[in-house]
């Protein structure tokens, strides 16, 4: 079974479509996350969501917004796709809350690819 | 606020040598740090962490680090690289909310036979 799953894991689309990313992980875990990774390989958080409630919200383009339907899934869906949109998203979760928050566990990526 | 940086971007051994990553941080409140590793085409995986107590810290295949904070650092070490070990490594603090991972921009690992 797979912990951090998402889909899709390649997305290919033109630019200004409208695409969502899906989520979910089995491990019980009450903290989930998004991070993009570009093309030179820098993960940056953009968002955290704490049982179903939004905590972390970084610099992000309001044209991404996630969405939380309850503790084991985060969704990301992004309006008007630009071509700076290309990179790898990466669903993580953790356990607990604050400092106490235990390790982050990873999916595999979903690769987007804005034409 | 809490940053990473990891010197060098890429680094290559032979296979055999000594592994040596290295990760400087930078932190207002005592630091929580990790090593996650990333095999092509794959998520992260956790190396190993370090929270509190012991500053050796061991981890998967074979890999350690040590926290020091004289230093601030938090390097990775492994005494004999393994081909499989080639892949992305990324050195971690946990930001001041306590949740958030803030990486390093990485280090590419290649080991030649």
């Amino acid at each position: 079974d797979t912990a951090v799953s998402q889909t899709p894991k390649y997305l290919v689309t033109q630019m200004g479509n409208d695409k969502s990313i899906k989520c979910e992980q089995n491990l019980g875990h009450d903290t989930m996350y998004w991070y993009k990774q570009d093309s030179k390989k820098f993960l940056k958080i953009m968002f955290s969501y704490n049982n179903k409630e939004l905590i972390i919200n970084e610099t992000v383009p309001n044209r991404f917004s996630p969405k939380s339907p309850d503790k084991a899934h985060l969704n990301l869906h992004i309006n008007s796709l630009e071509l700076g949109d290309s990179a790898v998203y990466f669903c993580a979760s953790s356990q607990g809350a604050g400092r106490n928050t235990g390790e982050l566990f990873f999916g595999e990526g979903s690769r987007l690819t804005v034409l | 606020a809490q940053s990473v940086t990891q010197l060098g971007s890429h680094v290559s051994v032979s296979e055999g040598a000594l592994v040596l990553l290295r990760c400087n941080y930078s932190s207002s409140v005592p630091p929580y740090l990790f090593w996650y590793v990333q095999y092509p085409n794959q998520g992260l995986q956790l190396l190993l962490k370090y929270t509190t107590g012991a500053t050796l810290v061991k981890g998967i295949n074979g890999f350690e680090a040590e926290f020091k904070k004289s230093e601030t650092s938090f390097h990775l070490t492994k005494p004999s690289a393994h081909m499989s070990d080639a892949a992305e490594y990324f050195c971690a603090v946990k930001d001041q909310a306590g949740t958030a991972l803030i990486f390093g921009k990485g280090t590419t690992l290649s080991v030649s036979s």
